[in-house]
């Protein structure tokens, strides 16, 4: 069965200090691996997708990065609003369309 | 572009009660996802549609749950009866082929059943 772990489940960082989350998968045949943004009562926002190892995605203060098992999400010197739960998804099942969620990071910045 | 209208934002109803989640896709999407969130499962897909045709519904709970798409621009999730642990919040979300696996998601619908 195709799984999605996300790591920490919540991480409070301090306005300006630099950190990753983690999203590890186990799927067969990669066929992509997506990251969204979710503000509390919103919908998921897309950020980013990879499709390959070593390829990275930048936006921001937001840097993507995917490896055969794993994905980082980088936050460079992050502010408060990058405050938001998020969350990584790979498609599974065999279709690049139904997408197995992470449980998602619950990301706190303090001013 | 609206982004993806989902409705009502909110409904609470009594256990044994029908219910009925409405949504509008993206203009020009031909995908349409249901997905279900909850603190103990996160989001799970529920069903997803390709130009108004149901493709996969593995992720619907049980025959409580139906969900319809009579044209491309509505979809309706119904859950009849309503149980208590249906408790959710429930996104709608829309893609198009072109633009690979992206998917948009709508404000979501979230249901407290009593």
């Amino acid at each position: 069965e195709d799984q999605v772990t996300q790591s920490p489940e919540a991480l409070r960082l301090q306005e300006g200090e630099s950190s990753s989350l983690n999203c590890s998968y186990t799927v067969s045949g990669l066929r992509g691996l997506f990251w969204y943004r979710q503000d509390p009562g919103k919908g998921p926002e897309f950020l980013f997708t990879l499709y390959s190892a070593g390829e990275e995605k930048e936006k921001e203060r937001l840097k993507a990065t995917l490896t055969k098992k794993e994905s980082f999400l980088h936050i460079t010197a992050p502010k408060p609003e990058d405050s938001a739960t998020y969350l990584c998804a790979v498609p599974s099942g065999g279709s690049n369309y139904k997408l197995t969620f992470g449980k998602g990071t619950l990301l706190t910045v303090n001013p | 572009d609206a982004g993806v209208i989902q409705s009502p934002r909110h409904e609470v109803t009594e256990m044994g009660q029908e219910v009925t989640l409405r949504c509008k896709p993206i203009s020009g999407h031909d995908y349409l996802f249901w997905y279900r969130q909850t603190m103990m499962r996160g989001l799970e897909l529920l069903i997803y549609f390709n130009n108004n045709v149901p493709i996969d519904d593995s992720g619907m709970p049980e025959d409580r749950f139906s969900a319809k798409m009579p044209n491309a621009s509505f979809s309706t999730l119904k859950i009849q009866p309503s149980e208590p642990r249906d408790s959710a919040v429930y996104f709608c979300a829309s893609s198009f082929l072109r633009g690979r696996e992206t998917q948009y998601f709508g404000p979501g619908t979230r249901l407290l059943v009593l």
